[in-house]
Formats: C-alpha cells, sequence, structure tokens
C-alpha cells in the first residue's frame, strides 16, 4: 500500500528566507509525486509533480521539489518565501494501474510566514 | 485556464437526509474522483470512476455513498443517508491521461457538508 508522511505539522519562516518541506514516501514501484497547496478555505492547487526523467522539477510560484529514490522523499523548496506564501501543504503519491488512480495525501505541513 | 467547478459552496443538512454534491469536471477530462477532508485531518480518497463505472472505492466509500455522471458534463456524489461524521470538505477532481500512464489531477473549489 501507499502511503506519505509529512513529518512537519507546521513550520514558521521568516519572509525571504528559504523553505524546505518534507515528504517521505512509501511505494513498491516508481511512484507519481505531487505537491500540493491549499489556503485557508481554497481548494487544492497543483504545485508541481513528478513523474520520471530530471529528478529535480519546477513548479509555479517559484516552488521546486527534488526527488531521490534513495532516501524515498520529495521535499519542496523555495529559496525566499513570500508572505502570500503562508498556507498548507500537501504532498501526494499516485501510481500507474492502467486506469483511474488515486492519490494518498500526506498530513499536511501548515507554513507561517512572519513579517 | 479550465477549471473543476462545485456546486453548492457549503450544504448544511439533518443527519438522515439524502444529499447530492455535484461537480463539473474539466471538459476533455476522462478520469473523476472524489475525495473528502474531514476538518483538521488529511485529505482521504473515496472514489474513482472512468468510462461510467467505478474504477476503485475506499473503504469509507459504503453503500450509503453513490457516484453518476447523469450527463456529459456533471459528476455527482450522493449520500443516501447522512450521518454525523460525514461532515467534511468534499473535493471533486478530474484528470486526462498523459504518456505513460501519467495521471495530474486537478481539484475543485470543494463543498463543505455539515450535518446537524
Amino acid at each position: 500500500a501507499q502511503s506519505v508522511t509529512q513529518p512537519d505539522i507546521h513550520i514558521t519562516v521568516s519572509e525571504g528566507a528559504s523553505l524546505e518541506l518534507r515528504c517521505n514516501y512509501s511505494y513498491g514501484a516508481t511512484p507519481y509525486l505531487f505537491w500540493y497547496v491549499q489556503s485557508p478555505g481554497q481548494g487544492l492547487q497543483l504545485l508541481l509533480k513528478y513523474f520520471s526523467g530530471d529528478t529535480l522539477v519546477q513548479g509555479i510560484k517559484g516552488f521546486e521539489a527534488e526527488f531521490k529514490r534513495s532516501q524515498s522523499s520529495f521535499n519542496l523548496r523555495k529559496p525566499s518565501v513570500h508572505w502570500s506564501d503562508a498556507a498548507e501543504y500537501f504532498c501526494a503519491v499516485g501510481r500507474n494501474t492502467g486506469t483511474a488512480s488515486k492519490l494518498t495525501f500526506g498530513t499536511g505541513t501548515r507554513l507561517q510566514v512572519t513579517l | 485556464e479550465p477549471e473543476v467547478t462545485q456546486t453548492p459552496s457549503h450544504q448544511v443538512t439533518q443527519m438522515g437526509q439524502e444529499v447530492i454534491l455535484r461537480c463539473v469536471p474539466i471538459s476533455n477530462h476522462l478520469y473523476f474522483y472524489w475525495y473528502r477532508q474531514i476538518l483538521g485531518q488529511k485529505v482521504e480518497f473515496l472514489v474513482s470512476f472512468y468510462n461510467n463505472e467505478i474504477s476503485e472505492k475506499s473503504e469509507i466509500f459504503d453503500d450509503q455513498f453513490s457516484v453518476e455522471r447523469p450527463d456529459g458534463s456533471n459528476f455527482t456524489l450522493k449520500i443516501r443517508s447522512t450521518k454525523l461524521e460525514d461532515s467534511a470538505m468534499y473535493f471533486c477532481a478530474s484528470s486526462v491521461r498523459g504518456p505513460r500512464g501519467t495521471d495530474t489531477q486537478y481539484f475543485g473549489p470543494g463543498t463543505r457538508l455539515t450535518v446537524l
């Protein structure tokens, strides 16, 4: 069974500081990995995704993530955080089943940005 | 940019009542999903749907739940007899399969269901 662990429930960073949100996954084959962001009262917006190939993927809003198979990780990074980045961030793992494939989400990391 | 839309944004119902949550997936997408998020918890998969049938369902998706694509645009989730524990945010998602089975799901804004 696939699973995702986000070890940090809550992170606070200063505006302009760098950010790294951790994500570890468990899956028997090559996973499909995603980061979604949820602003308060909003839906889930896709930040970036990894299917194969280059292990460093770029997303929207200046975010990037690196797939490290040896560590079963897919950490999200941003070099300089803006106040508008305050939100909840979810890592998710999917799989290639040949049909509609569910996503399994982590518990999320709430990001607070101080000015 | 095409978006998944959901109605209503908020639904309040009495325990035991039936509710229907509606979704309009992105128009060229073929795979449809429902997820839910109980307040303060993670997003959980409920059901996936393709080619007019359920592809996969979770243990949460019991006989009280059903899904339907009644026409070419809508995708609905019905809860026959709501319970207090059904109170949650319900997200619809849709996707179109890409190369090598890649599948990117796009989510709607959600329907907040409150069962009293």
